[in-house]
């Protein structure tokens, strides 16, 4: 299995210009995130995803679109692009919470590098 | 509110010599915490996590991690660091129906000759 696949590996963009940052799972997960991650600050959530055709926003949704129409992927938008937006972006994906509670461990993608200048 | 600290920004250790990795939480409900591991230019990979029971977990690459609910804290512990330890280290904690995570800000390890 392929895992958490993430294209492209860097990018960069001028202000303004719009791009798709593509991530697909093979693990038949149903939920999945995406984060960013700036120096210093962790990693911060964007939107997820707790299956096909349902969405919701994270910490840092503004300036972001996302969409989920099939199990394996979830495209992160953006429309217009901001130097703020220069950072690495992580997909992740998990089963999910089963029965109990249990909480099932988030796996990542090897992230997409974006320099907006 | 919801958070994870991790106090030391940058560790720097020894080969051989022992490590400790300082995690604390403020979450409201029961905790479910993680440790990941992140090597230049690569993604996380999960080192351990708890959820219940033994408070003592062990995880891949000799790591372990104690939970101490009385202090909020999830350290992380080596007892002979290698070289090829030396990443970035973030401890994570999550719970709830959408299984988010909130990340602390992260520990970069360096390890001396």
């Amino acid at each position: 299995n392929a895992g958490v696949t993430q294209t492209p590996k860097f990018r960069i963009l001028k202000i303004g210009q719009s791009m798709t940052l593509q991530c697909t799972q093979d693990m038949n997960h149903n939920y999945m995130y995406w984060y960013r991650q700036d120096p210093g600050m962790g990693l911060k959530l964007i939107y997820y995803s707790v299956g096909a055709g349902i969405t919701d926003k994270g910490e840092v949704p503004n300036g972001y679109n996302v969409s989920r129409s099939t199990t394996e992927d979830f495209p992160l938008r953006l429309e217009l692009a901001a130097p703020s937006q220069t950072s690495v972006y992580f997909c992740a994906s998990t089963r999910g919470v089963l029965a109990g509670g249990y909480q099932e461990t988030q796996y990542f993608g090897p992230g997409t590098r974006l320099l907006v200048l | 509110a919801q958070s994870v600290t991790q106090p030391d920004i940058h560790i720097t250790v020894s080969e051989g010599a022992s490590l400790e990795l300082r995690c604390n939480y403020s979450y409201g409900a029961t905790p479910y915490l993680f440790w990941y591991v992140q090597s230049p230019g690569q993604g996380l990979q999960l080192l351990l996590k708890y959820f219940s029971g033994d408070t003592l977990v062990q995880g891949i690459k000799g790591f372990e991690a104690e939970f101490k609910r009385s202090q909020s804290s999830f350290n992380l512990r080596k007892p002979s660091v290698h070289w090829s330890d030396a990443a970035e280290y973030f401890c994570a904690v999550g719970g709830g129906a959408t299984n988010k995570l909130i990340f602390g800000t992260g520990t970069l390890l360096a390890v001396q000759p």
